[in-house]
């Protein structure tokens, strides 16, 4: 049974461009979280989704960032227009019961 | 917010259990205890979770003081690949996500 994958493992965008990430749950898993990590800080949530919903985004910015959870297909978190200040790791968790499993995580620089 | 209190960084000797301690005081009857860990620059991986009882897995125990406020996690015998930020979390139930404190800084000694 694969973990939770997330690709890309790193990212370089310039200012102004999209990025999208991209986060496949394990095999039966129909919740996904993501979390943001700022270089040297802690891990932020940023949004919950089931499969087509969104449970609680209160963790992410008003603007730019977007995600969603199609009843196929990866879950993708996205950010238009990307500025230096979202250069982080990006972690994406999958989970069924009462553990979240993590991927490996998507590294966004921007230049 | 966190509602859990940690202290920022511990070390332990190579071979030695590391005694991993937790605070918190506000936490509500339906509310579990999960510790998970972040090893550099990896996702977070889940260690043990537990709401009244003490909890042994494969990695590590978990200790509940009787009136909940305080928990302790136990690497029984720890080794320098422990080396990592560890968390203390508590969380409601399964559909609530999980917020993550400061943690504490473990390094594990040669």
């Amino acid at each position: 049974n694969a973990g939770v994958m997330q690709n890309p493992r790193h990212l370089v965008r310039r200012r102004g461009q999209e990025a999208r990430l991209r986060c496949s749950p394990m095999k039966g898993h129909s919740h996904v979280y993501w979390y943001r990590q700022l270089p040297e800080e802690g891990l932020k949530f940023m949004v919950y989704l089931q499969k087509e919903n969104i449970i609680d985004e209160s963790g992410m910015p008003k603007e730019r960032f977007s995600a969603e959870f199609p009843k196929e297909g990866p879950s993708i978190l996205r950010i238009q227009q990307v500025v230096r200040g979202d250069s982080a790791a990006y972690f994406c968790a999958s989970s069924r019961d009462e553990k979240l499993f993590f991927g490996s995580g998507t590294q966004l620089s921007v230049l | 917010d966190a509602k859990t209190t940690q202290p920022p960084s511990m070390d332990c000797a190579e071979g030695r259990a590391a005694n991993l301690p937790c605070n918190h005081s506000t936490i509500s009857g339906n509310e579990y205890v999960y510790w998970y860990r972040q090893i550099h620059s990896q996702g977070p991986q889940y260690i043990i979770h537990g709401l009244k009882n003490n909890e042994t897995n494969e990695m590590a125990s978990l200790i509940i003081t009787e009136d909940r406020k305080s928990s302790t996690l136990i690497l029984p015998h720890a080794t320098l690949r422990d080396t990592a930020v560890y968390y203390c979390i508590v969380r409601v139930d399964r559909d609530d996500k999980i917020i993550f404190g400061k943690g504490t800084r473990l390094h594990i000694l040669p």
